[in-house]
C-alpha cells in the first residue's frame, strides 16, 4: 500500500465550529507532515512529526492543533478558524533518516477546507 | 538560505510538442532534488527524484530531469507532451525534514 488517505474530501466550517482532518498512511513511514496550500502558490509547511513526536511547528496559529496518535495516524484540529484560513490541507509522510529517500514524501489528496 | 527558482510562471505548448521546466536551486551542499506535479484540485505526485550518481533521471509519465551541478539547475523535459499532462508543476530541494518548493509552472497544452 503506498498511499496516503485523507478525510474529509472538502469540510466547510463556521468560525465557532471545531472540527478535525485526519491521515492515514500504511506504508511504514515514521514521519508525518501537515501543508496549507492557497490557489496558485505551493504548498507551506505547517507540522512535522517524527516517530510521533512533533518535531517542526512552522509558527502556526495556535487554532491549529496536530496531534499523532500513532505511528499510521496524523490528525489537525481546528477550532475558530478565520476565513483566511480556507485552502487546500495535504498530508504527506516520509521515511526518516535513516535511507536517502527519507525525504522524499508522498502526499494525499487533501482536504478543501472552507471557512465562512 | 536554500531556495528554488522556477522562472517560468505558465508554460503553453501544443500536444506533440517537446516540453523543458526550469528549475534553479540554491543550496551548500549536494540537495535531494525532486520535482512534483499537482492536477487541479488535488494532491501532489511524485515524477522524479534525484539523490546521487546518474545526473540524468528517469521518471514516471515519459519525464527526465537532469541534474547540472555547474548551473545549478534541474530541469524537467519530455520529448512529446500529452493533453493530461496540463497541470501544475513544482520543482523542490529536500534537506532536513522539510522540502523547499518553487512557486510551480502552470502547464497548458494546446490541442
Amino acid at each position: 500500500d503506498t498511499e496516503v488517505t485523507q478525510t474529509p474530501k472538502h469540510l466547510v466550517m463556521g468560525m465557532t465550529n471545531k472540527k478535525s482532518l485526519k491521515c492515514e498512511q500504511h506504508m511504514g513511514h515514521r514521519a508525518m507532515y501537515w501543508y496549507k496550500q492557497k490557489a496558485k502558490k505551493p504548498p507551506e509547511l505547517m507540522f512535522v512529526y517524527s516517530y510521533e513526536k512533533l518535531s517542526i511547528n512552522e509558527s502556526v496559529p495556535s487554532r491549529f492543533s496536530p496531534e499523532c496518535p500513532n505511528s499510521s495516524l496524523l490528525n489537525l484540529h481546528l477550532h475558530a478558524l478565520q476565513p483566511e484560513d480556507s485552502a487546500l490541507y495535504l498530508c504527506a509522510s516520509s521515511q526518516y533518516k535513516t535511507t536517502p529517500s527519507y525525504n522524499e514524501q508522498f502526499f494525499g489528496p487533501g482536504t478543501r477546507l472552507t471557512v465562512l | 538560505a536554500q531556495s528554488v527558482t522556477q522562472p517560468d510562471i505558465h508554460i503553453t505548448v501544443s500536444e506533440g510538442a517537446s516540453l523543458e521546466l526550469r528549475c534553479n536551486y540554491s543550496y551548500g551542499a549536494t540537495p535531494y532534488l525532486f520535482w512534483y506535479v499537482q492536477s487541479p484540485g488535488q494532491g501532489l505526485q511524485l515524477l522524479l527524484k534525484y539523490f546521487s550518481g546518474d545526473t540524468l533521471v528517469q521518471g514516471i509519465k515519459g519525464f527526465e530531469a537532469e541534474f547540472k551541478r555547474s548551473q545549478s539547475s534541474f530541469n524537467l523535459r519530455k520529448p512529446s507532451v500529452h493533453w493530461s499532462d496540463a497541470a501544475e508543476y513544482f520543482c523542490a530541494v529536500g534537506r532536513d525534514d522539510k522540502i523547499i518548493f518553487g512557486k510551480g509552472t502552470r502547464l497548458h497544452i494546446l490541442p
